[in-house]
């Protein structure tokens, strides 16, 4: 167990609302990602963050904005959801030391 | 370009057989090699990882793997398969230059069947 936590874990929203999903950690790891789980896609990452206010874009980060405004939280924001936004989001520390990712338990998004 | 891909998107054995999940991977750098499982509804879990030395690892669920850089592949093997592995598997590289980086594989699905 990583100590990641993703609120919320289920969310129906409307075409053109703002979403924020947020990942929690505790124990303070300097890396944090955003990825999203889509069927015959695997994982694709979104965001991510090296360190507070320190974030970089990732392969499919059009449509998403990220903010870390402090270690234990990364938050995805969608500006104005899209029904192609409908996926599973899973957040992921990379612990320095094993160089290793693990991922909380993920946000099922649904954009009607 | 970094990618990885797994050729399988679905794979059924028999409870007691023997298995080998395929990962080919694409990179520019010396890979650090990963696989994890997801069961249905659940976040994803670390099997096992490959940085260097012994190319033959071990995971945890008695899972392997074997690493073959004149193959570019990092297949994952399991010699007799129970009912509980039944779930999908990715494989992942990163390290290198983009080193905070990891690419997945679109996952292979395992049904055991009884």
């Amino acid at each position: 167990d990583a100590g990641i936590t993703q609120s919320p874990r289920h969310k129906v929203t409307e075409t053109g609302t703002p979403v924020t999903l947020r990942c929690h950690q505790t124990e303070n790891h300097r890396y944090m990602y955003w990825y999203r789980q889509d069927p015959g896609h695997g994982l694709r990452l979104i965001h991510y963050s090296y360190g507070v206010k320190d974030t970089d874009k990732g392969e499919v980060s059009d449509g998403y904005s990220v903010s870390r405004s402090k270690t234990e939280d990364f938050l995805l924001t969608l500006e104005s959801a899209t029904s192609s936004q409908t996926s599973v989001y899973f957040c992921a520390i990379k612990d320095r030391g094993q160089e290793t990712q693990y991922f909380g338990p993920g946000t099922r998004l649904l954009v009607l | 370009a970094q990618s990885v891909t797994q050729p399988d998107i679905h794979i059924t054995v028999s409870e007691g057989a023997s298995l080998e999940l395929r990962c080919n991977y694409s990179y520019g750098a010396t890979p650090y090699l990963f696989w994890y499982v997801q069961s249905p509804g659940q976040g994803l879990q670390l099997l096992l990882k490959y940085f260097s030395g012994d190319t033959l690892v071990q995971g945890i669920k008695g899972f392997e793997a074997e690493f073959k850089r004149s193959q570019s592949s990092f297949n994952l093997r399991k010699p007799s398969v129970h009912w509980s592995d039944a779930a999908e598997y990715f494989c992942a590289v990163g390290g290198g230059r983009d080193f905070n980086k990891f690419y997945f594989g679109s996952g292979t699905k395992l049904n055991v069947k009884p």
